[in-house]
C-alpha cells in the first residue's frame, strides 16, 4: 500500500523549534485531507482538516500542493506537549468515502 | 460519556477461538469503520459500513466478518483467531456531508487483543 507516504521519523527538536512533516498521496481525485495526532497506545484524534489550499490553526498549519500531490504540516514554537505521532490521511482511491492513514510521523520535542 | 465506545478493552484468548469486539456510538452517524493497528504498519481498514444495509471489504478483510446490528452499532468478529491477529482494534465514525467529500472519523478508543 503506496497511496500515502510520510516520513516516519523520529524528528527530535528542542522546545520552541519549528518542525514540517511532509505527506505524499496517490488518489489524485481527492477532494478533503486530514492530519491526525495519536498519542502513545491512544486512539487518533482530529488536528486538522484540509479542504481548500492550506489550514492554520495558532502554531499549526497545513499546506496542500494538489498539482505534485504533497501535503505538509508546520508546527511553529514547537511543546514538549506536541510530542507524538502525526498521521496524514487522504480518501481512498476505490472505496467511498473511507479515509486512508499514512504510518504516521514521529515528533519527540525536548527540553 | 465517550461518543464511541468499544468493548473489552483488554482481551487475550487463544488460537482458534471467536472472538467479538463491539462498538457503539451515540453521535447519530451514519458511517462506521473497523481499522487494526499494528506497530510500523500504521492503520489498516478491516471494514466500513455507509448504513445499516451497507457493508464492504476494506484492505485487509480476511479472517474478519462485521455485522451492523443498527446506526449505532458495529461489530466485528474473528471466526477463528490467530496469532498475527494480534493488534490493537479502532473503531470509528463519520457523518454523512457532503456528496463526494471525506468527513472527520471520531475513534473509539480501542481494544488490544492478543491471540497466544
Amino acid at each position: 500500500r503506496k497511496e500515502v507516504e510520510q516520513d516516519p521519523g523520529p524528528f527530535n527538536v528542542p522546545e520552541g523549534a519549528t518542525v514540517a512533516f511532509n505527506c505524499t498521496y496517490s488518489n489524485s481525485a481527492s477532494q478533503s485531507f486530514f492530519w491526525y495526532r495519536q498519542d502513545c497506545r491512544k486512539e487518533p484524534k482530529l488536528l486538522m482538516s484540509v479542504y481548500s489550499s492550506g489550514n492554520e490553526d495558532g502554531r499549526f498549519t497545513a499546506q496542500l500542493n494538489r498539482a505534485s500531490q504533497y501535503i505538509s504540516l508546520l508546527i511553529r514554537d514547537s511543546k514538549l506537549s506536541d510530542s507524538a505521532t502525526y498521521l496524514c490521511v487522504v480518501p481512498y482511491s476505490n472505496s467511498g468515502y473511507a479515509l486512508n492513514f499514512g504510518k504516521g510521523t514521529s515528533l519527540l520535542v525536548t527540553p | 460519556d465517550a461518543d464511541v465506545t468499544q468493548t473489552p478493552r483488554n482481551r487475550i484468548t487463544k488460537t482458534g477461538k471467536r472472538i467479538m469486539l463491539e462498538c457503539s456510538q451515540t453521535k447519530g452517524h451514519d458511517r462506521m469503520y473497523w481499522y487494526r493497528q499494528d506497530p510500523g504498519l500504521g492503520l489498516r481498514l478491516i471494514y466500513y459500513s455507509f448504513d445499516v444495509k451497507d457493508i464492504n471489504k476494506g484492505e485487509i478483510s480476511d479472517g474478519y466478518s462485521v455485522s451492523r446490528q443498527a446506526q449505532a452499532k458495529f461489530s466485528l468478529s474473528l471466526e477463528s483467531a490467530i496469532p498475527n491477529q494480534t493488534a490493537l482494534y479502532f473503531c470509528a465514525t463519520s457523518d454523512s456531508g457532503l456528496a463526494g467529500v471525506s468527513d472527520t472519523q471520531y475513534f473509539g478508543p480501542g481494544t488490544r487483543l492478543t491471540v497466544l
